[in-house]
């Protein structure tokens, strides 16, 4: 089976802007979850999507939104974005509402200047 | 809250010694503990759980209720052992992974 997959791989954005990032499960994976990883904070979570509903959401504010769609794909979108927002945003997909491993992408790296 | 805390960011050990590498959880429930590794340039994979109770790549790791520990263990490092490693715990009824800070793995030759 074909792996995680994110795209873009790599994003320039300057503050004030808005981004969304994708990712593709591994096929007949129901869940994924988004992760933001950062030197200072480490992994954090950001949210988890199941058959198209949120699950569970980190403590991340409002600017920071996904979504899932009918063949679990996710997207996840940042508004007015700022510096800080500059991470590596990992996605991850399992197979089962109580999944269990996690299989993470190779990452979305967003740059904000 | 659930935390999880890795107190080496850094650890280097020589090839053929043994390593460890600590991690302490801090959760009122029935955790579930992994172990996750990332080698340079590739992406973050489960190495191993506490529930399997098995042996990946030589690594064990027993978890220890009483000490709230997971640590991980290898008798004999090598250098293909080299690379980032995390501690994550998911709780009962959160289905997300709460990491730890990682540490970083280097085995010298």
């Amino acid at each position: 089976k074909a792996g995680v997959t994110q795209t873009p791989r790599y994003l320039i954005k300057t503050r004030g802007q808005q981004v969304t990032l994708s990712c593709s499960p591994i096929s007949g994976h129901r869940s994924v979850s988004w992760y933001q990883q950062t030197p200072g904070q480490g992994l954090q979570f950001l949210f988890e999507y199941f058959s198209e509903t949120q699950r569970n959401k980190g403590n991340f504010p409002g600017r920071f939104s996904g979504r899932q769609f009918s063949n679990s794909r996710s997207e996840m979108n940042v508004s007015t974005l700022e510096l800080g927002d500059s991470a590596l945003y990992l996605c991850a997909s399992s197979p089962a509402r109580e999944g269990n491993e996690q299989f993470f992408g190779p990452g979305t790296r967003l740059t904000v200047l | 809250a659930q935390r999880v805390t890795q107190p080496e960011k850094l650890l280097s050990v020589f090839k053929g010694a043994p390593v460890e590498l600590k991690c302490n959880y801090s959760y009122s429930g029935s955790p579930e503990l992994f172990w996750y590794v990332q080698y340079s340039r590739q992406r973050l994979q489960l190495l191993l759980r506490h529930i399997s109770r098995e042996s990946i790549k030589g690594f064990t790791a027993d978890l220890n209720k009483g000490e709230t520990s997971f640590h991980l263990k290898k008798p004999f490092a090598q250098e293909e052992d080299s690379a980032m490693y995390y501690c994550a715990l998911r709780s009962g009824s959160a289905r997300q992974l709460t990491f730890g800070s990682g540490t970083q793995l280097t085995v010298l030759p």
